[in-house]
């Protein structure tokens, strides 16, 4: 069974402090991906990476970093944390295709709170 | 683009009842499309996913979807609702997967 873990299931941080949230895959997948989930938007892909030290935008960048040092592990970076960064932040990873589009694997999320 | 419309918030179905969930897509070329299903204060997991090898396709926990090209739909189907199937279903498109804003399926008995 493919695992994605991520560090905290819950996390609370002050305005101003910088957070970092880890995500790590046991199944060498080569891309990794960060969405935040709120209510009545769905799933917004913040960044992507297809290989290690690589990383693309996603829809909603600003306000975020990441990193990927190691294959199996990629980091999201809040530099300063705002009130309207709290949500729900999920990790994914996946294959990348040879002509194939193969399903991502998501972790259980990690419920962040800026207060 | 891609992109992904759900039709409905919130969908209400009785036990035993069909379940029909509605997904349109658009994409100018052949789309690859996936329902996805999260439980509550969960990660989401795939229940399916069209790739063009057939217009028909089973998934996990008796669901279904159909590929219509003519109607740019991926509709998500059971013939009978269980209370274990209440939860949030997202409809996504390709491997970046652009995501649908998700249909709540509530399950009275």
């Amino acid at each position: 069974d493919v695992k994605v873990t991520q560090s905290s299931r819950y996390l609370v941080k002050r305005t101003g402090e910088k957070v970092f949230l880890e995500c790590v895959q046991d199944m060498d997948h080569e891309n990794m991906f960060w969405y935040r989930q709120d209510p009545g938007l769905g799933l917004r892909l913040i960044y992507f990476s297809y290989d290690v030290k690589m990383k693309e935008k996603g829809d909603i960048p600003e306000g975020y970093s990441v990193s990927r040092e190691k294959k199996e592990r990629f980091s999201l970076i809040l530099e300063s944390a705002s009130t309207n960064q709290t949500s729900m932040y999920l990790c994914a990873s996946s294959w990348i295709g040879q002509g194939q589009i193969y399903e991502q694997y998501f972790g259980p999320g990690t419920r962040l709170t800026v207060t | 683009a891609q992109s992904v419309t759900q039709l409905g918030s919130h969908v209400s179905v009785s036990e035993g009842a069909l379940v029909l969930l509605r997904c349109n897509y658009s994409s100018s070329v052949p789309p690859y499309l996936f329902w996805y299903v999260q439980y509550p204060n969960q990660g989401l997991q795939l229940l399916l996913k069209y790739t063009s090898a057939a217009t028909l396709v089973k998934g996990i926990n008796g669901f279904e979807a159909e590929f219509k090209k003519s109607e740019t739909s991926f509709h998500l189907t059971k013939p009978s609702a269980h209370m274990s199937d209440a939860a949030e279903y997202f409809c996504a498109v390709k491997s970046t997967l652009t995501f649908g804003k998700g249909t709540m399926l509530l399950v009275s008995p």
